[in-house]
């Protein structure tokens, strides 16, 4: 069964730098998103990407963020300089019909120190 | 635009006893219902949803989820619950357009006691 697959499952960062989170949606799906899940609390909205572009994105999207599909496969989340609140669950979906059944990858646990 | 509310942050219930998860929605337009399962360190697993059709959806291990569109809910049920059920259920909605996104509610802990 295809799935969406994320990288790396855990990652540490210090406080400042510049992560990168890693996604590969299914193949033949066209939306794409980003969500965070903060522990304990609910999952949360960031991002909608679909034909190369950000459809919509949440107030916790700012200006640290950014999206990118750097070639066929792969969808990437990227924050310019960590902060501690941005310590969460990341999670990378996709879906072949936007407002449809979305699938999601297991998640990227980020901590930052 | 749309939100979610579960009203339950946690249900305890023993083995085998049926158990209800409430969820209700609010959206102008029409929309797709879905309830998602995080089991214990892991993601998020699409348990079943309702883009339209039947309101009655199932899932393949027992669980079934009601769409009454003039209460705005889609509550879960499951009328024997077993030990391995034990995660955080998520009722999330989206719009029927394109390009919409799933919204989450916050999520309701499912906890059960031998």
């Amino acid at each position: 069964e295809p799935e969406v697959t994320q990288t790396p499952s855990h990652q540490v960062t210090q406080m400042g730098q510049e992560v990168i989170l890693r996604c590969v949606p299914i193949s033949n799906h066209l939306y794409f998103y980003w969500y965070r899940q903060i522990l304990g609390q609910k999952v949360e909205f960031l991002v909608s990407f679909y034909n190369n572009e950000i459809s919509e994105k949440s107030e916790i999207f700012d200006d640290q963020f950014s999206v990118e599909r750097p070639d066929g496969s792969n969808f990437t989340l990227k924050i310019r300089s960590t902060k501690l609140e941005d310590s969460a669950m990341y999670f990378c979906a996709s879906s072949d019909a936007g407002g449809g059944e979305a699938f999601f990858g297991q998640g990227t646990r980020l901590t930052v120190v | 635009a749309q939100s979610v509310t579960q009203l339950d942050s946690q249900v305890p219930v023993f083995e085998e006893a049926p158990v209800e998860l409430r969820c209700n929605y609010s959206s102008s337009v029409s929309v797709y219902l879905f309830w998602y399962v995080q089991y214990p360190n892991q993601g998020l697993q699409l348990l079943l949803k309702y883009l339209s059709g039947s309101t009655l959806v199932e899932s393949i291990n027992g669980f079934e989820a009601e769409f009454n569109k003039s209460q705005t809910s889609f509550h879960l049920r499951k009328p024997s619950v077993h030990i391995s059920d034990t995660a955080e259920y998520f009722c999330a909605v989206s719009e029927d357009s394109s390009a919409s996104k799933i919204i989450f509610g916050s999520g309701t802990r499912l906890s059960i006691r031998p």
